[in-house]
């Protein structure tokens, strides 16, 4: 299986602030590399596929880049509805992995 | 707009069985793969099981394996997740998502979950 790993687990940013989380693949992936945005309680949102595609109607300051095996997910201008855990996720191969997600707070 | 509804789920005993239901609504249901993703209570996502467009292909994580089984019904626009011997590390919440069918596409969208509890 391939394993996802993404850091830091958690960080702590401010309102207004640009953010960058890391999702490294235990293989080369190509850029079968989605991101998912994920409330308390709440269904996982897609956000990224591709490595760098926007989902329709997620805003823009999200973006994502990367091929191989390091991603990154850069949210810029942070609002408090972007306070949430990030997951990144391969689809190269089945089994389809997650990251072990990156929880974004408040500071 | 593209609605996945799960239900099905609750307590059960280790051992027994269980049927999860997804219906879908909004798009055109036999065109696209369906999966299954769980979330243990205060754990990260992890895939379950996938089911092609057309039924023909069906992909499981080694831990379910023989014990699951993934079914769609295009008449009822309805993806299923059959749960047999369950065990207590199948504790969690459920969710069924689309797989969208253009070049590169992942999971689009999710229905909201349904929780399954295994515990005597």
């Amino acid at each position: 299986d391939i394993q996802m790993t993404q850091s830091p687990p958690s960080l702590s940013a401010s309102v207004g602030d640009r953010v960058t989380l890391t999702c490294r693949a235990s293989q080369a992936i190509s850029n079968y590399l989605a991101w998912f945005q994920q409330k308390p309680g709440k269904a996982p949102k897609s956000l990224i596929y591709a490595a760098s595609s926007l989902q329709s109607g997620v805003p823009s300051k999200f973006s994502g880049s990367g091929s191989g095996t390091d991603f990154t997910l850069t949210i810029n201008s942070l609002q408090p509805e972007d306070f949430a855990t990030y997951y990144c996720q391969q689809y190269v191969d089945y089994p389809l992995t997650f990251g072990g997600g990156t929880k974004v707070e408040i500071k | 707009q593209v609605q996945l509804v799960e239900s099905g789920g609750g307590v059960v005993q280790p051992g027994r069985s269980l049927r999860l239901s997804c219906a879908a609504s909004g798009f055109t249901f036999n065109s696209y793969p369906m999966h299954w993703v769980r979330q243990a209570p205060g754990k990260g996502l992890e895939w379950v099981a996938v089911i092609s467009f057309d039924g023909s292909n069906k992909y499981y994580r080694d831990t379910v394996e023989g014990r699951f089984t993934i079914s769609r019904d295009s008449s009822k626009n309805t993806v299923y997740l059959q749960m047999n011997s369950l065990r207590p590390e199948d504790t969690a919440v459920y969710y069924c998502a689309r797989e969208g069918n253009t070049a590169m596409a992942t999971l689009d969208y999710w229905g909201q979950g349904t929780l399954i509890t295994v515990s005597s």
